[in-house]
Formats: C-alpha cells, structure tokens, sequence
C-alpha cells in the first residue's frame, strides 16, 4: 500500500514570496490533514478536511495560508507571501475515518526555510 | 484548550536499558491517544494507538498505557537498542482535535 505523498521534499524561498506544497493520500482515506511542525516543537494542525469539506481551520493563518482538496482526494496548501516564522516542516496526514476513530498516516514533509 | 507535555525533553541511555517516556495532558475526556516516532528529516509512524476506554497496548517491545483519570500515558520500551534513536511524540485527540506533545528525543547508545 502506498503512503502519504509529498512535494516538494524541500524549498528555500525569500521572505515576500509565495510557495505551494502537494499531498497526496493513501487511497481511500477521507481525511487530511496539514500540519506545520517548527524545529524542536511537535506538530500542529493547520487543516482538516473531510472530503473536500474543511472540518477545522481555527489554527490556519488565512491572511497569508489556504489550502484546498478538490475531488477529496489531492490537497494543496499555498502561502502568500512568506514571513521568516513560517520556516518549518509542513506535514501532511491521512487517515481512514477521522482521528477520532483510527490512526493517521504521515507523509515525509515539505520543509520550506524562509529567507 | 489540551495541552500535551512529555517529559523528559532529551533522555540519553546506554543499550540494553528498559525505559519509560511520559506523556501528561490536561483534558481527561478522549477519545484516543497516539504514540509517534519520528526520525530527523523524516515524517511520523504510528507506533501505538489506544482507545480511550482501553488501558494499554503492546507492539513488540513497546507497551503503551493509558490512565485518563490522571491525564497520563506511558511508553515503556523494553532492552533499549541503538536503532531505537528518535524522537518520540505522543498526540491526544479530543474535540475534534489531534493535538502533539513536544517529543522526547531519545539517543541509545552502543
């Protein structure tokens, strides 16, 4: 069974631009996750998805991050524009029915250092 | 809000040594609870998951427990090797919400 897939596995930009990063799930998983893990911290939630419907946001800076799930499948998350605290390894997580109920899977992560 | 804190940050040990990390949160009313490893660079593997009516589970030399009265879990990972270096986060779903500790780094040595 293929895991959670992820691109691109780095990226170094300069503060003001944008970036985007892909995550695909494992096959049949409703629900996805973005995380945003800073060096030395544990992950925090960014997004969750439930299909292509967002079930939380609260934690997801909107004045400069969105993400999207078209066809509940692939997401993308885009950041506009960059600040230097946004230098962190962004995770993305899958899991069969919810976190509630099973164990979620995570991909390798996209670390992105800000210039 | 849950908060999660593992304790210790960094534990160092030499091989053969059974050890125990800790896990605290301060929300009692979960519905499950997760231990990780992560290994530097790469992303998280689930190494135990229980449910929050259930008290432990075992993987090989891993034994998770849980006691939701008191807010506490436990990773006990018997005849520590080399190959267990990483670090090891515990995540607390509750709310709608998966919510991380911030790891115990963990270095076995030869």
């Amino acid at each position: 069974e293929a895991g959670v897939a992820q691109s691109p596995r780095y990226k170094i930009i300069e503060k003001r631009q944008s970036v985007a990063f892909w995550c695909n799930p494992i096959s049949g998983h409703a629900t996805l996750y973005w995380y945003q893990q800073i060096l030395g911290q544990g992950p925090k939630l960014l997004i969750q998805f439930q299909n292509n419907g967002v079930v939380d946001d609260s934690q997801l800076p909107k004045d400069r991050f969105s993400a999207e799930r078209l066809k509940g499948v692939d997401s993308t998350l885009k950041i506009q524009p960059a600040k230097l605290e946004d230098s962190a390894v962004y995770l993305c997580a899958s899991s069969f029915r919810g976190a509630g109920t099973g164990e979620l899977f995570f991909g390798e992560g996209s670390r992105l250092t800000v210039l | 809000k849950q908060e999660v804190t593992q304790i210790p940050a960094a534990l160092s040990v030499p091989e053969g040594e059974n050890l125990v990390l800790n896990c605290s949160f301060t929300d009692s009313a979960i519905y499950n609870l997760q231990w990780f490893r992560q290994d530097p660079g790469k992303g998280l593997t689930s190494l135990l998951l229980i449910q929050s009516s259930q008290r432990e589970q075992t993987s090989g030399r891993l034994n998770a427990s849980l006691d939701k009265s008191s807010g506490r879990s436990t990773l006990y990972i018997a005849a520590s090797q080399p190959g267990d270096s990483a670090t090891y986060l515990c995540a607390v779903y509750a709310g709608n919400m998966l919510t991380f500790g911030g790891g115990t780094r963990l270095m076995v040595k030869p």
